[in-house]
């Protein structure tokens, strides 16, 4: 089975403190996904990697930074957390192919910023 | 962005009732489709792909209308626990690594 990690399941932190958000996935996939999920909104995409080293912008990146440096692991960074930044945070994978790319996602961390 | 919507519910059923929801969405190009079904409090889950022909899995079925644009899930004698939130989701791209496209959910209560 296919199993994605997050480095924690609840988090709280500070205005202004940095804060790093891990996810590792086991199967070797190429592509990873940051997503916040809050009420109301539902699953939005934060960046996104489709290979080491690579990233992109996804529909809200801002205030948010990301970090590919091995294939399995991919890092999200709120420089600077906020208030506005409390959310449910989910990292996903998929493998690249096409045209069925089912996203496997990890447990979530929630992070309460105060 | 392309644009997934879903009644957000709750759809309150008893158990062993039959329910159906539906999603409509807005890109016309798009080229698979998929249920997800997050519980309280957990990640989201694949339940099923949908093919243009329909697919069906023990007591659900999945339905692709390609030309009104929604696809569609059934749940037959439901269970209390097929309780959670049934996210439909779009891919736009063909497989491309940012071409899904989540609906916000339709929350589902069966209740005893």
């Amino acid at each position: 089975d296919v199993k994605v990690t997050q480095s924690s399941r609840y988090l709280v932190k500070r205005t202004g403190e940095k804060v790093f958000l891990e996810c590792v996935q086991d199967m070797d996939h190429e592509n990873m996904f940051w997503y916040r999920q809050d009420p109301g909104l539902g699953l939005r995409l934060i960046y996104f990697s489709y290979d080491v080293k690579m990233k992109e912008k996804g529909d809200i990146p801002e205030g948010y930074s990301v970090s590919r440096e091995k294939k399995e692991r991919f890092s999200l960074i709120l420089e600077s957390a906020s208030t506005n930044q409390t959310s449910m945070y989910l990292c996903a994978s998929s493998p690249r192919l096409a045209p069925y790319n089912e996203q496997f996602f990890g447990p979530g961390t929630r992070l309460t910023v105060l | 962005r392309k644009e997934v919507e879903q009644d957000p519910g709750p759809f309150n059923v008893p158990e062993g009732a039959t329910v159906a929801f539906n999603c409509t969405y807005s890109n016309s190009a798009s080229q698979s489709f998929f249920w997800y079904r997050q519980d309280c409090r957990k990640e989201p889950k694949l339940l099923m792909s949908v093919y243009s022909s329909g697919n069906e899995d023990g007591r659900f079925t999945a339905q692709l209308n390609r030309a009104s644009q929604y696809i569609s899930l059934l749940i037959r004698d439901s269970k209390l626990s097929d309780s959670a939130t049934y996210l439909c989701v779009v891919n736009d791209s063909g497989g491309g690594a940012d071409g899904l496209t989540f609906g916000k959910g339709t929350h589902l209560i069966i209740q005893p």
